[in-house]
């Protein structure tokens, strides 16, 4: 089944502990992305990758990194989470940087920092 | 900027009612356009796209029209079910490739009531 997977689902950590939240198609789509989920806010792109070894800002970067060594893994590090982190996390995939092929989401990360 | 203004919700209907949410958008050229769903729980799914002027989108009984000239891309559906439910996001790709990733609005939380 072609899809996004995401993990952990659901995450409770405290302030300035480091934590990784892994995404992994395998659709061997070229463009993924990151987007964080507020109330009121809507989403907003956190960071996105349209290649191996090519990342780059979206909207909301700050406290954020990325890495995509395979085409496969886009993971999201949180090298010192903060409070205003705590949000919902979608990772998403696209055939390419053209949206009009359409977004694959996963079914996020609840990330909760006390 | 881009930008895409949805109405708030949320709405409530009462099943077999029409529903119509109203979206417009802010973009240079011709911009793809989107409606996305997110059912509780879930991640997004793309419910329906338009990509130029005038193109009609459709699923699921749902439809929307691109009108370049109200800069709109209203969601209707005839009757609406309680299984329609959920959290609707309209969105747009800009039209120099998307990528930077799609443009959301905050989202419309739909309530059918049985």
């Amino acid at each position: 089944e072609a899809q996004v997977t995401q993990n952990p689902r659901y995450l409770i950590t405290v302030t300035g502990k480091k934590l990784t939240v892994t995404c992994s198609q395998n659709m061997n789509h070229e463009y993924m992305s990151w987007y964080r989920q507020d109330p009121g806010l809507g989403l907003r792109q956190i960071y996105y990758s349209m290649n191996v070894e090519v990342t780059d800002k979206g909207d909301v970067p700050e406290g954020y990194k990325v890495s995509r060594k395979e085409k496969r893994n886009f993971p999201l590090i949180l090298e010192s989470p903060s409070p205003n982190q705590t949000s919902l996390y979608f990772c998403a995939s696209s055939l390419s940087a053209r949206a009009y092929y359409g977004y694959t989401f996963g079914s996020g990360t609840r990330l909760t920092v006390v | 900027g881009d930008s895409v203004t949805q109405m708030e919700g949320p709405v409530t209907l009462s099943e077999e009612a029409f529903l119509t949410i109203n979206c417009t958008y802010t973009a240079t050229g011709y911009p793809s356009l989107f409606w996305y769903v997110q059912y509780p729980g879930e991640g997004l799914q793309l419910l329906l796209k338009a990509t130029k002027a005038d193109d009609k989108g459709s699923n699921k009984g749902f439809e929307a029209t691109y009108r370049k000239e109200t800069t709109s891309f209203h969601l209707e559906k005839g009757s609406v079910q309680v299984s329609d439910s959920a959290v609707y996001f309209c969105a747009l790709s800009g039209e120099g490739g998307g990528a930077d990733g799609l443009t959301f609005g905050k989202g419309t939380h739909l309530i059918i009531q049985p």
